[in-house]
This record gives structure tokens, C-alpha cells and sequence, in this order.
């Protein structure tokens, strides 16, 4: 079946520490490739996506990720994350027709403290 | 602000009765989609609504229905409402239905069901 993986549920990390959010996917062929983030009752953001070339993208806020075909991973980075950073934070696909709706991960509770 | 709008942004009713969500989407898109983000089950997507027609559905129950308008907004209606249908209601908009196109994100309903 066709899914999205998100390895850590629960991320606590200290600021100025760097982050690694883990997301792997099962489907075959061409994927598009989200990362979007929830503050603390808001909406959620969409922080950088993959759509084709450059398998390294810069999102917003400092954000990147890696698409890595062989591995099916798309692993979102930050190199130094800050208390703001505190969020809940999804990955995502789209790639069933006809309306290639979102089919997301289970998130990640990232949780900075200063 | 995503530029989607949703109401209510809270909603508390009893079990077995029908309430109704509503979304506006953005000014220009004619995409609708509607996910449901609860504890157990995470975010799921219910159903897209593309210029009036419905375009795909997901995992939405018989006891749910949604129809989008000329004017492009959108309705859910749930109906037999159960405990367990208690969650956050995202609305979702985009530009067109191609694979390539961004879904912006509304700031949700919160239904509570007691």
C-alpha cells in the first residue's frame, strides 16, 4: 500500500542544535514531495517541496530537504533551529489521480527549548 | 493567512446530529479539498470538489457529504455525528487539479462531538 513514513514522532532538541526530520515514501515513479509545518493552533504552512531537479531544496525559514530517489527519502534539515521552530511537522505526497490530493505522514512534535 | 477561510473555527454538538463546515477557498482557485486530522488516524483526506464537481474522494464516510457551489465555496455536511468524529476539519485550496499545484490551507473547524 501506498504510504508516508515519518520515523521520529516525538523531537526534543535544545536551540542553536541542528534538526533532522526523518520521511520516507512507498510509491514508485514520479512523486511530488512536501514538507508543511503546524505552529501551536494555526494552520498548516507549507515550508518547501519537490517537484523535479535539484533533489536539495531550500524552503522557507531556513529549512531544506533531500530527495533521495534510491532511498525514497525526502529528509527535512535545519542547521541551527530556534524556540520558534516549536511545531508539529508533516510530509507529504501527491500522487494519485485524478486529484492528486495529499497523502500525509503521521507528523513529527518537534519541541524547542531555549 | 493562507487566504483560505473557514467557519466555524469551534463547533460542539451532540451525537446523531448534522452539522455543516464551511470553506472559502482562495480568490482564483478552483480547487477544493477536505482533510480530517484526528489523534488516532492523523491527517486524512475526505474529498476534492474542481469547479463544482466532485473530482476525488478518500477516505470519507457514507454518513459525510460535500458539494461545492458556483461561487466556488464549499460545504461538508456530517451527519449521525459519533464521538468518534471528533477532530480538526482542514479545508484546502489550489489553483487547478494538476499534480504540480500548491494547496494552501485554511485554519480548520474543531468539531468536538459529546
Amino acid at each position: 500500500a501506498q504510504s508516508v513514513s515519518q520515523h521520529n514522532h516525538h523531537v526534543i532538541l535544545s536551540e542553536a542544535a541542528s534538526l533532522e526530520l526523518g520521511c520516507n515514501y512507498s510509491y514508485g515513479g514520479t512523486v511530488n514531495l512536501f514538507w508543511y509545518v503546524q505552529y501551536p493552533g494555526q494552520h498548516l504552512q507549507l515550508l518547501l517541496k519537490y517537484f523535479s531537479g535539484d533533489p536539495l531544496v531550500k524552503g522557507i525559514k531556513g529549512f531544506e530537504a533531500e530527495f533521495i530517489k534510491s532511498k525514497f527519502s525526502f529528509n527535512l534539515r535545519k542547521p541551527s533551529v530556534q524556540w520558534s521552530d516549536t511545531a508539529e511537522y508533516f510530509c507529504a505526497v501527491n500522487v494519485t489521480p485524478p486529484g492528486y490530493a495529499l497523502n500525509f505522514g503521521k507528523g513529527t512534535s518537534l519541541l524547542v527549548t531555549p | 493567512d493562507s487566504g483560505v477561510t473557514q467557519t466555524p473555527k469551534h463547533l460542539i454538538t451532540a451525537t446523531g446530529q448534522r452539522v455543516t463546515l464551511r470553506c472559502s477557498p482562495r480568490s482564483g482557485d478552483l480547487s477544493v479539498y477536505w482533510y480530517q486530522q484526528s489523534l488516532d488516524q492523523g491527517l486524512q483526506f475526505l474529498i476534492q470538489y474542481y469547479n463544482g464537481e466532485e473530482r476525488a474522494k478518500g477516505n470519507i464516510l457514507e454518513r459525510f457529504s460535500a458539494q461545492q457551489f458556483p461561487d466556488l465555496h464549499s460545504e461538508l455536511n456530517l451527519s449521525s455525528l459519533e464521538l468518534g468524529d471528533s477532530a480538526l476539519y482542514f479545508c484546502a485550496s489550489s489553483v487547478g487539479r494538476a499534480r504540480a499545484n500548491e494547496q494552501f490551507f485554511g485554519p480548520g473547524t474543531r468539531l468536538t462531538v459529546l
